[in-house]
């Protein structure tokens, strides 16, 4: 099966700074790659997703890109916010099925 | 609109009690998910349907844990005899086929 790995499990970055979070997935065959947002006792929410015909996808202050070859995505988070803190879980998925497998998640601590 | 529903939000028991949680999904989704999710970890699934059918529940402990989805609307999990390694959250999710899943608020067991 599918197996996904997320780095770093934390993150603690200034206001206005950048954050990356990088994750590596298993199976060739997956082709959906969701991220999703959990904040300290919320549910989970899709925040941005590529697919596999794509190579980069931006929404204002994120953007994820993916390399299918390294079977390597990222999310990166500019001009963060306190807001911005978090869990971020990553997830691939066949399209078709979409099972995702989630990432082990990383915190991300946006100091003020 | 409303959203994915859960209950009990909580839920404190003793071992080799049983429990049950219950899930509303979205309306018009086909497929629901319920997921195991344990401190600091990402979501794990646990069982999968399309309609009132269970397609993916290989995951599934299925000498304690069983689960049902009748009409192939709301959805129901249940621990009989819970273990203290119980001790989590059970997110429910709902689809519509388009890879981004709708969780719930989840249900969070403490098995003593």
């Amino acid at each position: 099966g599918e197996n996904v790995e997320q780095h770093p499990s934390t993150l603690s970055v200034q206001e206005g700074d950048s954050a990356v979070i990088k994750c590596t997935y298993s199976d060739s065959a997956s082709n959906y790659f969701p991220w999703y947002k959990q904040e300290l006792g919320k549910r989970p929410q899709l925040i941005i997703d590529i697919r596999s015909n794509v190579g980069e996808k931006k929404d204002q202050r994120i953007a994820v890109t993916l390399n299918k070859t390294a079977k390597h995505f990222s999310l990166h988070i500019t001009e963060t916010q306190p807001e911005d803190s978090a869990v971020y879980f990553c997830a691939a998925s066949r399209g078709g099925s979409y099972i995702p497998t989630f990432g082990r998640g990383t915190s991300l601590i946006v100091h003020p | 609109e409303a959203g994915v529903v859960q209950s009990p939000r909580y839920k404190i028991i003793e071992k080799k009690q049983p429990v049950a949680f219950w899930c509303n999904p979205i309306s018009g989704h086909n497929t629901l998910y319920w997921y195991l999710q344990n401190l600091g970890q990402g979501p794990e699934l646990l069982i999968r349907y399309e309609n009132e059918e269970a397609v993916d529940d290989s995951q599934l402990p299925k000498d304690r844990f069983s689960a049902e989805r009748l009409k192939g609307v709301d959805s129901t999990l249940k621990i009989q005899p819970a273990e203290l390694g119980d001790s989590a959250v059970y997110l429910c999710a709902s689809s519509f086929g388009t890879g981004e899943l709708f969780f719930g608020e989840g249900s969070r067991l403490t098995v003593l």
